[in-house]
């Protein structure tokens, strides 16, 4: 089993609509989550960290279930500029950092 | 504008050949990522240096892979002798640990190596 796990996609959504991205982590000893966006053919950028009270940024929000070893992403109100692959990363201090494979999603007029 | 650096953006070798591809950190940071993406295995970490130190480098072939940081501003990943299946995107990261760990990790644009 992989360190990290996220859903396979693609994602093909339409303008407007509501878009979830799930990912678990099999490390319970993790202990910082984010979400990094990479567009096709640049790095990844640092999207948002996921706190466990859960966290928001405008049409982002981002929740943490250390219990079932979750992280969800919610995007609202889709942008065709939100096309891109999201990235579930995970660490545990004073290792390393562990990318899950990334679910591409594609916002379309 | 700070951002990390990254040299050559591509590069095209045959197997056999010695690659070298170079990194500019963050002026700063002192913490420096070395990642390998491709599509079958996406993003794999193949070695951190903390202060210039190794701290891990176990996600790298060590038969032809090395990585260092001769001074704080530059990082190596040589590949010798490179193969086909070396091919793949080599991005280099930057960052600086807050509380324990570190919050963001800054990516260069990636060096696009194709191995013939």
């Amino acid at each position: 089993r992989k360190e990290v796990e996220q859903d396979p996609g693609p994602f093909n959504v339409p303008e407007g609509a509501t878009v979830a991205f799930n990912c678990t982590y099999s490390n319970s000893a993790s202990q910082s989550f984010f979400w990094y966006r990479q567009d096709c053919r640049k790095e990844p950028k640092l999207l948002m960290s996921v706190y466990s009270s859960g966290n928001e940024d405008g049409r982002f929000t981002a929740q943490l279930n250390r219990a079932s070893q979750y992280i969800s992403l919610l995007i609202r109100d889709s942008k065709l500029s939100d096309s891109a692959t999201y990235l579930c990363v995970v660490n545990v201090y004073g290792q390393n950092f562990v990318f899950g494979p990334g679910t591409r999603l594609s916002v379309l007029p | 504008d700070a951002r990390v650096t990254q040299t050559p953006r591509h590069k095209v070798t045959e197997m056999g050949q010695e690659v070298t591809m170079r990194c500019q950190p963050i002026l700063g940071h002192n913490t420096v990522f070395w990642y390998r993406q491709t599509m079958m295995q996406g993003l794999e970490l193949l070695a951190y240096f903390r202060n210039r130190a190794p701290l891990d480098d176990s996600g790298m072939p060590k038969d032809r892979f090395s990585a260092e940081m001769p001074d704080a501003t530059l990082a190596t990943l040589k590949i010798q002798p490179s193969e086909p299946r070396d091919s793949a995107v080599y991005f280099c990261a930057s960052g600086f640990p807050l509380g324990g760990g570190i919050n963001e990790q800054f990516f260069g644009p990636g060096t696009r190596l194709t191995v013939l």
